[in-house]
């Protein structure tokens, strides 16, 4: 069974530019998140997913950041405009759904730098 | 807010000892904990989910134990390998984890 996907693995863009990451889940796993991982921090929860609803986006920058789970599947998040305290790497995980927290699938990350 | 502690940040051992990490968390008032293990430049990996009415969970040489009272919640690695050297974080809470910052093992052959 594939796993979750992310793309692409590696980012490098200028201040002020846009960018955006996909991510597909595992098929059948009705929750996604998108977390931010700060270099030697362990990851920070942006937006939480159940289905095609953002039920948590408490920790996402509205003024530059934007996510969307189209049909409760894929998933984008995007930046625009880019600052250089956006370099982090960008997780997504999904998980079943099922009420009562349970095991996180993560993907391999997008690793952005800002320039 | 939810606040995990991880100690120590960095451990190094030789290989074949056995070795505890420690979580802590403020708010005991969690739906589970979770410990992962990350590689570099890799996402993470779930070792163990310890519902919070569960006291432990035991995975093959891994053992995580809970203890909700007093915020504290404990890895314990037997016998340690070098194929056991990642980054080891834990997390608390349920759909709303917050993670530490992670234990950073080395495992020398």
């Amino acid at each position: 069974e594939a796993g979750v996907v992310q793309s692409p693995r590696y980012k490098i863009i200028e201040k002020k530019q846009p960018v955006a990451f996909w991510c597909n889940p595992i098929s059948g796993h009705n929750t996604l998140y998108w977390y931010r991982q700060n270099l030697g921090q362990g990851p920070e929860l942006l937006i939480r997913y159940e289905n095609e609803e953002a039920v948590d986006d408490s920790q996402l920058p509205k003024d530059r950041f934007s996510a969307e789970r189209l049909k409760g599947v894929d998933s984008t998040l995007k930046i625009q405009p880019a600052e250089l305290g956006d370099s982090a790497v960008y997780l997504c995980a999904s998980s079943l759904g099922r009420k009562g927290g349970e095991t996180q699938y993560f993907g391999p990350g997008t690793r952005l730098l800002v320039l | 807010k939810q606040e995990v502690t991880q100690i120590p940040a960095a451990l190094s051992v030789p290989e074949g000892e056995n070795l505890v990490l420690n979580c802590s968390f403020t708010d005991s008032a969690i739906y589970n904990l979770q410990w992962f293990r990350q590689d570099p430049g890799k996402g993470l990996t779930s070792l163990l989910l310890i519902q919070s009415s569960q006291r432990e969970q035991t995975s093959g040489r891994l053992n995580a134990s809970l203890d909700k009272s007093s915020g504290r919640s404990t890895l314990y690695i037997a016998a340690s390998q070098p194929g056991d050297s990642a980054t080891y974080l834990c997390a608390a809470g349920g759909n709303d984890m917050r993670f530490g910052a992670g234990t950073r093992l080395t495992v020398k052959p």
